[in-house]
């Protein structure tokens, strides 16, 4: 049980609407991290937020992103959708202090289809 | 660029036999490394993690893995696999400046009983 939830499950939208995927960190972490994972490839970085700020972003382009609140869960926001954001969207927490960032813990993610 | 490699996509063996997955990185510099799995319908759990010390890491499931730097490789090794070791295998480094988390694309693996 890694404590890293995400909502919702499954989600379908259409082309050029808006989405917003929710997660909430496991307790102690402070820092959190979003994935999207196309169908059988690897996770591919997002972004990352630690203390309410993006701390380091992947190759995606500006109609995503997110937010990270005062209790450490986040948002992950995407507008104008394409047909290519179909995947499911990992949520990841993990602490980080001044030696950097460790492990980090995986939610169970969202499948998103756009169609 | 700078990537994570993993050299097989696919990998069927028979109960008992031994597991090799390949994972290199190019990333110069000080790099955290993990192994994470997919069992079917679950989430990517942690199977193990290097962050320095002995490059000998063991983890969970009797799993290991062997950091070498000379070949910015981290491969992971169990020497009897089990049909319950079905899964997908990622790879990942992250960066301690900025926290870039980089995986592999994954290796698939099948044990057949």
């Amino acid at each position: 049980e890694t404590g890293v939830t995400q909502s919702p499950t499954h989600l379908i939208k259409t082309r050029g609407q808006q989405v917003t995927l929710r997660c909430s960190s496991q307790s102690g972490h402070n820092t959190v991290s979003w994935y999207q994972q196309a169908l059988g490839q690897g996770p591919q970085f997002i972004f990352q937020y630690y203390r309410e700020e993006e701390n380091g972003r992947g190759n995606f382009p500006p109609r995503f992103s997110g937010l990270q609140f005062p209790n450490y869960s986040s948002e992950l926001n995407v507008n104008a959708l394409e047909l290519d954001d179909s995947a499911l969207y990992l949520c990841a927490s993990s602490s980080t202090g001044t030696s950097g960032t460790y492990e980090q813990y995986f939610g169970p993610g969202t499948r998103l289809t756009v169609t | 660029a700078q990537s994570v490699s993993q050299h097989n996509h696919h990998v069927i063996l028979s109960e008992a036999a031994s597991l090799e997955l390949g994972c290199n990185y190019s990333y110069g510099g000080t790099v955290n490394l993990f192994w994470y799995v997919q069992y079917p319908g679950q989430h990517l759990q942690l199977l193990l993690k290097y962050f320095s010390g002995d490059p000998l890491v063991k983890g969970i499931k009797g799993f290991e893995a062997e950091f070498i730097k000379s070949k910015f490789s981290f491969n992971l090794r169990k020497p009897s696999v089990q049909w319950s070791d079905t899964a997908e295998y990622f790879c990942a480094v992250i960066l301690p400046v900025g926290g870039k988390f980089q995986f592999g694309a994954g290796t698939q693996v099948v044990v057949t009983p």
